[in-house]
């Protein structure tokens, strides 16, 4: 079946804009994990949504970035008045259920000019 | 709070050479522990795990072992190829219902030249 799904691959925007992140996790996930990786470093833990709980939103660097999500579908997340420090890859996974295997998506390149 | 702390990289190595990539963690309780690879152009895949306590994950020749006693999680294999070169990260996952979320190490690039 298919894997996770992220749109759009790349993203170059200047510094200021908003930006908005896009997720299709597997069907039938309940879990949905976003995490950031910048360059030369680990991947940094953002936001976790597990059906319909309150979201784990410890890993939010800032209240410029939210994210949602649509039941146990779509995730969206938004960085609003974009950074330069914001560069990086911003990647999503999602499990069955949580503790489970997380599969991650291909990632979202953001590059902030 | 968890860490993961593994070997830092670029490792370059021949064609069947023996690999070792360590990894350490530091958690309260009994964390799952995870191996994930990154190929070029590729999406990060799980690579093995192992959820207690002197399990042994193993795929594609890869193996690791779960060692509580030193809280370590190193990745091995016997004679590696080009194909395995990618960057490597080792991962926790504290497995507390309400905190599923995964640590990682920084990452290690291996090179296998032929």
């Amino acid at each position: 079946g298919a894997g996770v799904s992220q749109s759009p691959s790349n993203k170059v925007t200047e510094k200021g804009k908003d930006v908005e992140l896009r997720c299709d996790p597997i069907s039938g996930h309940t879990a949905l994990y976003w995490y950031r990786q910048r360059l030369g470093q680990g991947l940094e833990f953002l936001i976790y949504f597990q059906g319909n709980s309150a979201p784990d939103k410890s890993g939010l660097p800032s209240d410029r970035f939210s994210a949602e999500r649509t039941g146990e579908s779509v995730s969206t997340l938004t960085i609003q008045r974009t950074q330069q420090e914001d560069s990086a890859v911003y990647l999503c996974a999602s499990s069955l259920f949580p503790v489970y295997e997380q599969y991650f998506g291909p990632g979202t390149r953001l590059t902030v000019t | 709070g968890d860490s993961v702390t593994q070997m830092e990289g670029p490792v370059t190595l021949s064609e069947e050479a023996f690999l070792t990539i360590n990894c350490t963690y530091t958690a309260t309780g009994y964390p799952s522990l995870f191996w994930y690879v990154q190929y070029p152009g590729e999406g990060l895949q799980l690579l093995l795990k192992a959820t207690k306590a002197d399990d042994k994950g193993s795929n594609k020749g890869f193996e690791a072992t779960y060692r509580k006693e030193t809280t370590s999680f190193h990745l091995e294999k016997g004679s590696v190829q080009v194909s395995d070169s990618a960057v490597y990260f080792c991962a926790l996952n504290p497995a507390d219902f309400g905190n599923e979320k995964l640590t990682f190490g920084t990452g290690t690039r291996l090179t296998i030249i032929p």
